[in-house]
């Protein structure tokens, strides 16, 4: 079945260090997107890319990067510069332009201990 | 910039029915989306609307007014299963995005 892959489920982070969440589609979606979501609140985006070696800023990019070097892989880098990175981090492809649905992949939930 | 405000939580009897509003402020405005996400799980896609009317989908059923800015997701015969949070998500003018609301948790009680 087709579907959206994030890796690690879990993520540990030391103060100064960058770490990278994984994000992998075999949907054959050419749109990707990140969103950041706190406890009990909404999700805000991120960074998202339309197609391969492209990508825009979203809502709150400082502190972030990404690279769309392939159509199924859209790696998100969380680095030092962003001061409160505890969060859970959610990826996502457009499922369809007609009823523009996204699909979500499991989610990463990054700790900085 | 674009905002949308739903209730915080709402809580019912199962069978009952509950509708979960949504206002939204935006720049440009395409269609208004409704996603339901159980805690810790991922958010998956329930309904969309571009234009005015009802979209029904089984138990679920979503609104749109365009010129009131406003939406509603409608449950009916609610179900323990449906005990989750219902976000609002507005697809605006600038690129093809989604902005959340905060979110409605929905509590079904016996």
């Amino acid at each position: 079945d087709g579907g959206i892959t994030q890796s690690p489920k879990y993520l540990f982070r030391k103060e100064g260090q960058n770490v990278t969440l994984s994000c992998e589609q075999n949907l054959n979606h050419d749109a990707m997107y990140w969103y950041r979501q706190d406890p009990g609140q909404g999700l805000r985006l991120i960074y998202y890319s339309q197609i391969v070696n492209d990508f825009q800023k979203g809502d709150i990019a400082e502190g972030y990067s990404v690279s769309r070097e392939k159509k199924e892989s859209f790696p998100l880098t969380v680095t030092s510069a962003q001061k409160n990175p505890t969060a859970f981090y959610l990826c996502a492809s457009r499922k369809d332009e007609e009823n523009y649905g996204y699909t979500f992949g499991s989610g990463t939930r990054l700790t900085v201990v | 910039g674009q905002s949308l405000e739903q209730p915080s939580e709402v809580t019912a009897v199962e069978g009952a029915i509950v509708q979960i509003n949504c206002t939204y402020q935006t720049s440009g405005f395409y269609g208004l989306s409704w996603y339901q996400q159980h805690d810790g799980g991922a958010p998956t896609f329930l309904s969309y609307n571009a234009l005015d009317g009802l979209e029904e989908t089984g138990r679920f059923s979503s609104f749109l007014s365009r010129s009131d800015s406003y939406g509603y997701l409608l449950l009916q015969e609610l179900q323990m299963k449906d005990s989750a949070s219902y976000f609002c998500a507005v697809r605006g003018a600038a690129g093809n995005k989604l902005t959340f609301g905060g979110g409605t948790r929905v509590l079904v009680k016996p």
